[in-house]
């Protein structure tokens, strides 16, 4: 069964840290791993989707990483501002069982001005 | 202009009532989700719908039926509301049944059970 944590649960940096986000998955059979950006009393913002063929993918100041063969992925966030806290989840899916996105548990980041 | 709206955001009832939670999306996408987040943030998927019809129904109660009355809509109904439905529902839309495209998500209805 496919389980998905995130470390840390929460996280505060002062304005202009780079900064990563950590994701681990126990089955490395995955098509694919995306990372969300919620907002407090919002949905889900997809961010970054990276396919399982796929190492890493960039948008802006974002970087994600895949290394399947470990269960890990990771979210690179450079020069942090204000406006990057949110909650930051991943979620995989799976190549075996059901067709769904399994969520991590988030990591809560704030952003000091 | 909003791509995925779910109304109402905020539903107070007591227990024993039946409620709906209706979504749309105006993106054109053919699969529509519904997702349940509990009080410690987790979020799970519920139902999937492809097209109209039913792709992913995970481990819920009977109580819950969603219904699509077309492409853009994905309705859920829920009958003899219990304490443990207080969550937040999450409906998300996205293109294909692949899941390799993002999925849209809207803003969510935060249902209390008194």
């Amino acid at each position: 069964k496919q389980e998905v944590t995130q470390i840390p649960a929460a996280l505060s940096v002062p304005e202009g840290e780079n900064l990563v986000l950590n994701c681990s998955f126990t089955d490395s059979a995955i098509y694919n791993l995306q990372w969300f950006r919620q907002d407090p009393g919002k949905g889900l913002t997809s961010l970054l989707l990276i396919q399982s063929s796929q190492r890493e993918q960039t948008s802006g100041r974002l970087n994600a990483s895949l290394d399947k063969s470990s269960g890990r992925s990771t979210l690179y966030i450079a020069a942090s501002q204000p406006g990057d806290s949110a909650t930051y989840l991943c979620a995989v899916v799976g190549t075996s069982g059901t067709y769904k996105y399994i969520f991590g548990t988030g990591t809560r980041l704030k952003v000091l001005a | 202009d909003t791509a995925v709206s779910q109304t109402p955001k905020y539903l107070v009832t007591q227990m024993g009532n039946d409620k709906s939670i209706k979504c749309e999306q105006n993106l054109g996408h053919d699969t529509m989700y519904w997702y349940k987040q509990d009080s410690k943030k987790f979020l799970k998927i519920m139902f999937s719908y492809n097209n109209k019809e039913l792709i992913i129904n995970e481990t819920v109660p009977n109580r819950f039926s969603p219904k699509s009355p077309d492409k853009a809509h994905l309705n859920l109904h829920i009958n003899s509301l219990e304490l443990g439905d207080s969550a937040v529902y999450f409906c998300a839309s996205s293109q294909g049944n692949s899941l390799n495209q993002p999925q849209h998500f809207g803003d969510g209805t935060r249902l209390s059970i008194l």
